[in-house]
């Protein structure tokens, strides 16, 4: 494969169900990205891993947890969700995580639907 | 605050040629990039500016003026795969990337 994989593709849970999203890239990037995605809103930036280390956790809820094993694989733990948590989960890589144009590849996202 | 305007959705003839705006108010300047993202589909990279001037690529080309804080992205000889969501990004100061929240261009026959 290539490029940026994730699963599932859907996903729908209760709100004391524990899921997680699973996300792996193939480009040999070393930055990685978890962004939430809702209907007419910008990309909201949820965590960035550099080189496995987190480098970026942007006030998200508990609720969401956040793994990075290793360079390739990106997982988003959930936990209690909220209904307003239902939207699309982009996992995203890039070369690295600062300087240049570092142009992000995605993923074709996860839709998570709480209910 | 920081902040990214773009149009919610336009609509475009086949053949035609049609000009996505973007306007940003933001801490610094460090690139602006376009992505488009097909309804499902992973958004997919399309140009970056750094420099005041065109980018051309085919039949894409973006444009970016400083200055003025903005940027547009043209789309020439459209086609109904050109149907899809564009997303306007700013990098700020600190290389954060400050997003749009995306414009639908529907590509009628």
């Amino acid at each position: 494969e290539t490029g940026v994989t994730q699963t599932p593709r859907h996903l729908v849970m209760g709100m004391t169900n524990k899921k997680s999203l699973k996300c792996e890239q193939h480009l040999g990037h070393n930055a990685m990205y978890w962004y939430k995605q809702s209907a007419k809103k910008p990309l909201e930036l949820m965590f960035v891993y550099n080189f496995k280390e987190q480098t970026e956790n942007n006030s998200v809820p508990s609720r969401f947890s956040p793994e990075c094993p290793n360079s390739s694989h990106l997982f988003l733990h959930l936990h209690t969700l909220q209904p307003e948590d239902s939207a699309l989960y982009l996992c995203a890589s890039s070369q690295d995580g600062a300087t240049g144009a570092n142009v992000l590849t995605f993923g074709a996202g996860s839709r998570l639907t709480v209910l | 605050g920081q902040n990214i305007d773009q149009p919610t959705e336009m609509t475009a003839t086949e053949g035609a040629i049609v000009q996505i705006n973007c306007t940003y108010q933001t801490s610094g300047f460090n690139g602006l990039f376009w992505y488009q993202q097909h309804a499902g589909e992973a958004p997919t990279f399309l140009s970056y500016n750094v420099l005041d001037g065109l980018e051309e690529k085919g039949r894409f080309s973006s444009f970016l003026s400083r200055s003025k804080g903005y940027s547009y992205l043209l789309l020439k000889e459209l086609q109904m795969k050109d149907s899809a969501s564009y997303l306007c990004a700013v990098r700020d100061s600190n290389y954060q990337l400050i997003w749009g929240a995306g414009t639908k261009l529907i590509i009628k026959p």
